[in-house]
């Protein structure tokens, strides 16, 4: 079974900090994605990769950066946290073949 | 334009009934795939269900259905038999082409009553 795992569940940060969330997965998947989630909105695609050190832009990547060093580990960075990046947070993969994308369990972050 | 509608915020169901949670979709590429995920309360997403473009018949996965109306641009997602563990929320998705951008929708809240 391919899994998933994030770095944290529940994460709670002040303003103005660095917030690092950490994404892996185990399946050798080339595709990794990053989401927020927020009630009525859906997910909303905030960075995506294709390939280690590789990245493209997703719908609202302002404020966030992310990286992939490893094949296997996206990280997404929130440079210095605001009240309005307080969402759930998803990771995804998928293989290089076209699939369903598969999910982390989220990590909600608060940030006062 | 929305890529995916879903224009149900909620529904109600009562147990051991069917259900359709409608969606749409725009698209001008001729090859794409739709998928439907479910969301529990704990917040995971579970992959459920789906449906190539050029799928000639429409996707069944247990107790789950897929109707699929191209012309209509439709997928709707069709839960036979509700159990109260089916309560949770439901997202529909496209993925376009080989891109490997994935649209969802807004997400449809299914309540089972016993």
């Amino acid at each position: 079974d391919v899994k998933v795992t994030q770095s944290s569940r529940y994460l709670v940060k002040r303003t103005g900090e660095k917030v690092f969330l950490e994404c892996v997965q185990d399946m050798d998947h080339e595709n990794m994605f990053w989401y927020r989630q927020d009630p009525g909105l859906g997910l909303r695609l905030i960075y995506f990769s294709y390939d280690v050190k590789m990245k493209e832009k997703g719908d609202i990547p302002e404020g966030y950066s992310v990286s992939r060093e490893k094949k296997e580990r996206f990280s997404l960075i929130l440079e210095s946290a605001s009240t309005n990046q307080t969402s759930m947070y998803l990771c995804a993969s998928t293989p290089g073949a076209p699939g369903e994308q598969y999910f982390g369990p989220g990590t909600r972050l608060t940030v006062t | 334009a929305q890529k995916i509608t879903q224009t149900q915020p909620g529904m109600f169901v009562q147990e051991k009934e069917a259900v359709t949670l409608d969606c749409t979709y725009d698209t001008s590429d001729p090859s794409y795939g739709l998928f439907w995920y479910k969301q529990p309360s704990s917040g995971e997403m579970i992959f459920l269900i789906y449906q190539g473009s050029y799928d000639q018949q429409n996707a069944t996965e247990g107790r789950y259905s897929l109707n699929f109306q191209k012309a209509r641009k439709s997928a709707n997602l069709v839960i036979s038999a509700s159990q109260l563990g089916d309560s949770a929320m439901y997202f529909c998705a496209m993925r376009e082409g080989n891109f490997n951008k994935f649209y969802f929708g807004s997400g449809t809240k299914l309540n089972v009553k016993p």
